[in-house]
C-alpha cells in the first residue's frame, strides 16, 4: 500500500509566480490535511479537506492561498503571487476518517527567490 | 485553545544512553488524542504513536516507551539504549475530538546521538 505521495518534492519559484503543490492520499483515505513548516519551526495546520469539500480552513492565510480536493485526482494547494515568506516545507497528511491517525507525505520544499 | 509545549529545544546524548523527551499539553476537551512523530534528517514525518485520553497505560515498543500522565498533562517519550539512527527532530502533537481534527504540534526537540 503506497503511502501519501506529494509532488514535486522541491519547487523553486520567483516572487510573483504561482506554486501548485499536489498530494495523493493513501489508498482508502478520503481526508486530507495540509500543514506548513517554516524553517526551524513546528508544523502549523492550514486546511482540512474531504472529497470536494473544505471542512476547516482556519489555518489558511486569507489571501493568495487556496486548496481543493476534487472528486478525481490529487488534492492541490495553490499559492498565488508567492513571496519570500512563503518559503517553507508543505506537508500533506491523510486519514481514512476523522480522528484516525494522520499519515504524512514526504513534503514539498518551496523556495521563493 | 489547545497547546503543546516541548520545552527541550535540543538534546545531545552519547550512544547507548537513555533519553527522555518531554511533552506538556493544554486542552479543554475531556476526549483528545496525543501523538509523537519523528522527523529524521531526510525530512519526512514518521508516525510513532497515537494515544487517546482514556488510555493512561504506558506503552513500550522495542526501545521506545511512552508515559502518559493526565494529572500533569504530560506525554513523555523515552528512548532506551539510544542509537545514532535515533538522531532526528521529534514532535509531540494533540488533536481534540469532534470538529477539531487538526493536529496541534509542539515546536519539536532536536535529538542528537553522539557515536
Amino acid at each position: 500500500n503506497a503511502g501519501v505521495m506529494q509532488n514535486p518534492r522541491h519547487l523553486v519559484r520567483r516572487r510573483g509566480q504561482e506554486a501548485r503543490l499536489r498530494c495523493s492520499p493513501m489508498k482508502g483515505h478520503s481526508h486530507v490535511y495540509w500543514y506548513r513548516q517554516l524553517p526551524e519551526e513546528g508544523l502549523k495546520f492550514m486546511v482540512y479537506l474531504q472529497k470536494e469539500n473544505i471542512i476547516d480552513e482556519s489555518g489558511m492565510p486569507k489571501e493568495r492561498f487556496s486548496a481543493e480536493f476534487p472528486k478525481e485526482g490529487p488534492s492541490i494547494l495553490r499559492i498565488q503571487q508567492v513571496v519570500r515568506g512563503d518559503s517553507a516545507a508543505y506537508f500533506c497528511a491523510s486519514s481514512p476518517s476523522p480522528q484516525e491517525t494522520q499519515y504524512f507525505g514526504p513534503g514539498t520544499r518551496l523556495l521563493v527567490l | 485553545a489547545q497547546k503543546v509545549t516541548q520545552a527541550q529545544t535540543e538534546i545531545s546524548v552519547v550512544e547507548k544512553e537513555d533519553v527522555t523527551l518531554d511533552c506538556v499539553y493544554e486542552t479543554r476537551d475531556t476526549t483528545y488524542y496525543l501523538f509523537w512523530y519523528k522527523q529524521p534528517p531526510s525530512g519526512e514525518l514518521v508516525f510513532l504513536i497515537r494515544r487517546n485520553s482514556f488510555d493512561e497505560q504506558n506503552e513500550i515498543s522495542g526501545r521506545y516507551s511512552w508515559n502518559f500522565q493526565k494529572s500533569t498533562s504530560s506525554f513523555n517519550f523515552t528512548i532506551t539504549a539510544s542509537q545514532v539512527v535515533d538522531s532526528a527532530v521529534y514532535f509531540c502533537a494533540l488533536s481534540e475530538q469532534w470538529g477539531n481534527e487538526k493536529l496541534t504540534f509542539g515546536t519539536g526537540t532536536r535529538l542528537t546521538i553522539i557515536p
